[in-house]
Parts: structure tokens; sequence; C-alpha cells
């Protein structure tokens, strides 16, 4: 079974850049799942930040897009976060999931963010 | 930008009752595109529906989802304690390619 591990500081100055790593266990990175981050505001709802594919294919949200950095080294099996100009806004609990996702002939079948890590708080002062 | 709605805000309720959950997209999302998560206090949110109406592995048959369009529900045919929690609906597809819901609040009256 696949364990996510978030890892990084916990605190950011503002202005700053957020650099948080996702330790992919109980298998391979090179699987077929999008890495993702997504994080969560104290109090608020779910905000998807981006995914990764092994190859090194990313999907961005729009709304973040000119910060954000996701990348992946097969390597250590694991993927990073890097979050540019921060303020606090991005005060959030980041977690780290992968998506199941299917393309047959073209069509894609998502079984959604089935694993998840236990979360990270990262704090902007 | 796909915006998800969901109704009611919390849903105070007892053991045993029956639960149903709203997720209203402001366009039209496919079926196969709709899920459902329920997130307790402190813990990651866990899957509990894809597709609009398969349960993930592992989650009990009490668990439902149903609609199609723009009309999606979670239902939870009689509580269990250990169902009272927040619950996210997820589109997938549209921009941004994933939208989560502001969720719902299941809380024990």
């Amino acid at each position: 079974q696949v364990q996510l591990q978030e890892s990084g500081p916990g605190l950011v100055k503002a202005s700053g850049t957020l650099s948080l790593t996702c330790a992919v266990s109980g298998g391979s990175i090179s699987s077929s799942k999008w890495w993702s981050w997504v994080r969560q505001p104290p109090g608020k709802g779910l905000e998807w930040i981006g995914s990764i594919y092994h190859s090194g294919s990313t999907n961005y949200n729009p709304s973040l897009k000119s910060r954000v950095i996701i990348s992946v080294d097969k390597s250590k099996n694991q993927f990073s976060l890097r979050l540019s100009s921060v303020t606090a806004a991005d005060t959030a609990v980041y977690y780290c999931a992968s998506a199941h996702i299917v393309v047959v002939t073209g069509h894609h079948y998502f079984y959604g963010m089935d694993v998840w890590g236990q979360g990270t708080t990262v704090t902007v002062s | 930008e796909i915006v998800l709605t969901q109704s009611p805000g919390t849903l105070s309720l007892s053991p045993g009752e029956r639960a149903t959950l709203s997720c209203r997209a402001s366009q039209t999302v496919g079926s196969s595109y709709l899920l459902w998560y329920q997130q307790k206090p402190g813990q990651a949110p866990r899957l509990l529906i894809y597709a609009a109406s398969s349960r993930a592995t592992g989650i009990p048959d009490r668990f439902s989802g149903s609609g199609s369009g723009t009309d999606f529900t979670l239902t939870i045919s009689s509580l269990e304690p250990e169902d009272f929690a927040v619950y996210y609906c997820q589109q997938y597809g549209s921009s941004p390619l994933y939208t989560f819901g502001q969720g719902t609040k299941v809380e024990i009256k």
C-alpha cells in the first residue's frame, strides 16, 4: 500500500519561498499516478495546487500557476512543491496526494485522490 | 472556472438518521468526474465516492452517490457515530483541473 509523507519548514517568511517534499513509500513514483499537492487554509476548504506525472508533465491551478513549481525526483521516489512570493494567505495545511487516472483510447477515467499524506502545517509570517 | 456549491453548510442529525448532502456545479460535470471525500478534524481527506456513484475501496454501503449534469447527491443511509465529519465534493476536468466544493459539516444533533 502506497504511503505519502510530507516534509519541510513549518514557518516561512513573507515574500519568501515555501518548499515541501513528499516521500512516496510502498510503491514507485513511476507508477501511473498523478502526484498532487492540495492545501487547506485554517478553518477553510480544500484547494488543488498542482499535479505532476513521473514523466515530468505538470498541471497547475491557474490561480497559483505563476508562483508554483512542482518537480519529481525518481531517484529518491519523491516529489516537491515550491511556492514563491508567499503571503499570509498561503498559510495552510499542505497535503500531498496521488490522483489515480487511467486513460483508455483517449478517455480519462478518474478514480480519485486515493492516497493522502497526513499533511504539514505551513505558517507564513 | 467551474464552481461547486454544497448545501447545506451544516447538517445537524442524530445517529441512525439519514443524511442527504447536495453538490451543485456552475456548469455540467461529467458523471465520471464527480467525487466525494470525508474529512475528520486533524485528518487528511478520505475518498468515498468516485464517478458520482461508485464507492471507493473499503467504503461501507451506507454511503451512496447519485446525480448527473449539475446536481449531485451524497446520501448516508443511517448515520454511524464515525460519520460525523465534513464532506467535500470534487470535480475533475474543467479549469481548474480539480475543484472542491466548500464542504458540508455533518454534526451530531
